[in-house]
C-alpha cells in the first residue's frame, strides 16, 4: 500500500457543488500539506497542519478549506467549486525537522465544469 | 522570506549527453534544498536533498547536485542521460527558521530527451 493515499484519483464535478479530497498515511508523520500543480507553476500551498490542533493557510487558501480528522488525515474541501480551480492536487506528509523529506500521494484532478 | 528560481522550464538534451538544470534560492537562514522529480501522471519522487552537511549531494539514478552558498544556488546535474530521465523536475527551499517548514516549490523544469 502507497504511504500516502489520496482519493478521488479523478474528479469532474459543476461549478457551485462541493467537493472534498481525502488524504490519509501511514508514515506516522505529524506534518500534512495540501498543495495544487498548475502548469508553468510548480506546487503552491494552499492549506498546512502540523498537529491535529494546529491548521495553517497557504499562500493560496481562499475558495478552500480543510479538516484534520486524526493524524494521519487531512481532507480539503472546496465549498463552492469554481472552473479556475480545475487543477491536479496533492497531498504531502513530513515529519517535523529542518531537513526531512516530504512524501506525496499519486494527485487528485480534478476538473471543474 | 523564502524563494526559488528555477532558471530554465524546458530542457532538451540527447541521449548520453549530460543533463544541467539550474536553480537559485533565497533564505534568509539556513535552508534545506531539496530536488523532486515528477514523471507523467505520477507522483513526485526525491531525488536528493541537501542538509548542510557536505556541499556536493548525490541522489539517485545517478543524479547529483552543488550547493553553493555564495551563489545561492543548487544546480541539479546528471553526466549522461537516459530516456527514462524524461520528467518535470522540482528545486524546493525549506527554512524552518523562517518558513515554518514550508515547502517553497520552484515553477519546474521540463525534461525533453531525444534518441
Amino acid at each position: 500500500d502507497a504511504d500516502v493515499t489520496q482519493t478521488p484519483r479523478n474528479r469532474i464535478t459543476k461549478t457551485g457543488k462541493r467537493i472534498m479530497l481525502e488524504c490519509s498515511q501511514t508514515k506516522g508523520h505529524d506534518r500534512m500539506y495540501w498543495y495544487r500543480q498548475d502548469p508553468g507553476l510548480g506546487l503552491r500551498l494552499i492549506y498546512y497542519s502540523f498537529d491535529v490542533k494546529d491548521i495553517n493557510k497557504g499562500e493560496i487558501s481562499d475558495g478552500y478549506s480543510v479538516s484534520r480528522q486524526a493524524q494521519a488525515k487531512f481532507s480539503l474541501s472546496l465549498e463552492s467549486a469554481i472552473p479556475n480551480q480545475t487543477a491536479l492536487y496533492f497531498c504531502a506528509t513530513r515529519r517535523s525537522g529542518a531537513s526531512t523529506e516530504a512524501f506525496f500521494g499519486q494527485g487528485t484532478r480534478l476538473t471543474v465544469v | 522570506a523564502q524563494s526559488v528560481t528555477q532558471l530554465d522550464s524546458h530542457v532538451s538534451v540527447s541521449e548520453g549527453t549530460p543533463v544541467l538544470l539550474r536553480c537559485n534560492y533565497s533564505s534568509s537562514y539556513s535552508p534545506s534544498l531539496f530536488w523532486y522529480v515528477q514523471h507523467p501522471n505520477k507522483g513526485l519522487q526525491l531525488l536528493l536533498k541537501y542538509t548542510s552537511a557536505a556541499t556536493l549531494v548525490k541522489g539517485i539514478n545517478g543524479f547529483e547536485a552543488e550547493f553553493k552558498k555564495s551563489e545561492t544556488s543548487f544546480h541539479l546535474t546528471k553526466p549522461s542521460a537516459h530516456m527514462s530521465d524524461a520528467a518535470e523536475y522540482f528545486c524546493v527551499v525549506s527554512d524552518e527558521a523562517d518558513s515554518w517548514g514550508k515547502l517553497q516549490f520552484g515553477a519546474g523544469t521540463q525534461v525533453v530527451v531525444t534518441p
